[in-house]
């Protein structure tokens, strides 16, 4: 079964310090990849997304990402990380016949503090 | 064009009520899905549906209904509330291919 992990539930960071959340997926083909942004109170922003070509992907914000198969991985970067960076970040896996189905993870609460 | 638009944005219920939350796309998107966000556990797929007339169940389907008679709308029905469905309510739809997916504001629910 497809399955999306995040194992760090909650993040401190000082503002202007690099930042990693961790995401690891479970699928037996070539996933479909994506890191969303949700505010509190708000819907979800996508942020960036993998679907093939290349394994490091710019999104905006000034966020990155970097798919590696071997490890089953899609950790989110961003080097400088500002304030209005605190949000709830989730990592979701696009799964069977064109991705039709989505699987988040739990989420990464990121707290930034001055 | 307004995106995604859901309707209530708060609804309180009693066991046993039933309501429909509405959900409304213009991007003439072919695929809608609902989902619902609890605390510790992320965004799980309750159904979604590819075009209209043709839906299937996602991770938690138990409890809710829906159908797809046009492009643009897919409602979520409760035809019984329980307490255990209190949560937020998500809608969201994208193309086919798979590609951006849009999210509405969210429904928040409670059942007492």
């Amino acid at each position: 079964a497809q399955s999306v992990t995040q194992p760090d539930i909650h993040i401190t960071v000082s503002e202007g310090a690099s930042l990693e959340l961790r995401c690891n997926y479970s699928y037996g083909a070539t996933p479909y990849l994506f890191w969303y942004v949700q505010s509190p109170g708000q819907g979800l922003q996508l942020l960036l997304k993998y679907f093939s070509g290349d394994t490091l992907v710019q999104g905006i914000k000034g966020f990155e990402a970097e798919f590696k198969r071997s490890q089953s991985s899609f950790n989110l970067r961003k080097p400088s990380v500002h304030w209005s960076d605190a949000a709830e970040y989730f990592c979701a896996v696009g799964a069977g016949s064109a991705g039709n189905q989505f699987y988040f993870g739990t989420g990464t609460s990121l707290t930034v503090i001055p | 064009n307004a995106g995604v638009t859901q309707t209530p944005k708060f609804q309180v219920l009693k066991t046993g009520q039933s309501m429909t939350l509405q959900c409304a796309q213009d991007m003439n998107h072919e695929y809608m899905s609902w989902y619902r966000q609890d605390p510790g556990m992320g965004l799980r797929l309750i159904h979604y549906s590819v075009g209209a007339g043709i839906t299937d169940q996602g991770e938690v389907p138990n409890g809710y209904n829906v159908s797809r008679s046009t492009t643009e709308d897919f409602p979520l029905r409760l035809l019984s509330a329980a307490p255990s469905q209190t949560s937020v309510y998500f809608c969201a739809s994208r193309g086919l291919a798979v590609e951006t997916q849009y999210f509405g504001p969210g429904t928040r629910l409670l059942v007492l």
